[in-house]
């Protein structure tokens, strides 16, 4: 199977701050990545697909202004969460379908603003 | 919006039971399901990825089976272990699509 590497698993920031998540590949490239965000007792929602070298394509209903999503390499995707804001604590989590059969997930990243 | 339903939402069953949960999906533009397990503290990760209606899927005492005209997939686990404990995740993909669209899915405690 493939990795996918998320960090930072956990993070506490102060309201008005930015924060950046890692999705990195590990032993495979990943053209595309998908970032997903769950809030408590639902499914894991789509917030983006994360192009290698292009502009993200964002879900309806996500600001693409304060959830930046930069994909500059074949194995990291980054996504930042600016302005943060305590509606933003959430849960968030990478994915990759590398051979277009099953995703292969980071570990999440549990969101907490202050 | 694809509505991918899973039920129930949380389980509770004794060692040694056999139990089976509910993924109900768009019957049109199918392309395929997946199931994923997803212990506490680790990443999701991939049961059984479904393509064709009538399948039927087993890994160990876990198995699947889908029927895309009507829109549903059963998951079975026999003699449940502690250690399946795990919420367990349906995604559908449709043919025109590269995301998947996930149920809420189903929270398996299985007490020793």
């Amino acid at each position: 199977g493939a990795v996918v590497s998320q960090h930072p698993s956990r993070v506490i920031c102060k309201s008005g701050t930015s924060v950046k998540i890692e999705c990195r590949s590990l032993d495979f490239q990943a053209t595309t990545m998908f970032w997903y965000r769950q809030f408590p007792k639902q499914s894991l929602m789509l917030m983006a697909t994360s192009n290698e070298g292009s502009k993200a394509t964002y879900e309806q209903g996500v600001e693409k202004d304060k959830f930046l999503i930069n994909h500059a390499s074949l194995t990291l995707s980054t996504l930042t969460v600016t302005s943060a804001h305590p509606e933003d604590s959430s849960f968030y989590i990478c994915s990759a379908r590398p051979w277009d059969t099953e995703a292969f997930f980071g570990q999440g990243t549990r969101l907490t603003v202050v | 919006i694809l509505n991918v339903e899973q039920s129930p939402q949380s389980l509770h069953v004794q060692e040694g039971d056999s139990t089976n949960f509910t993924c109900s999906f768009p019957s049109s533009n199918f392309y395929a399901l997946h199931w994923y397990r997803w212990e506490t503290a680790k990443s999701p990760e991939a049961l059984f990825v479904m393509t064709l209606n009538g399948d039927e899927k087993k890994k160990g005492r876990i198995s699947a089976t889908l029927n895309t005209k009507e829109g549903y997939s059963y998951l079975y686990i026999k003699g449940s272990q502690p250690e399946d404990s795990a919420t367990y995740l349906c995604a559908f993909l449709a043919g025109s699509a590269r995301q998947l669209t996930f149920g809420s899915g189903t929270q398996l405690t299985v007490l020793p």
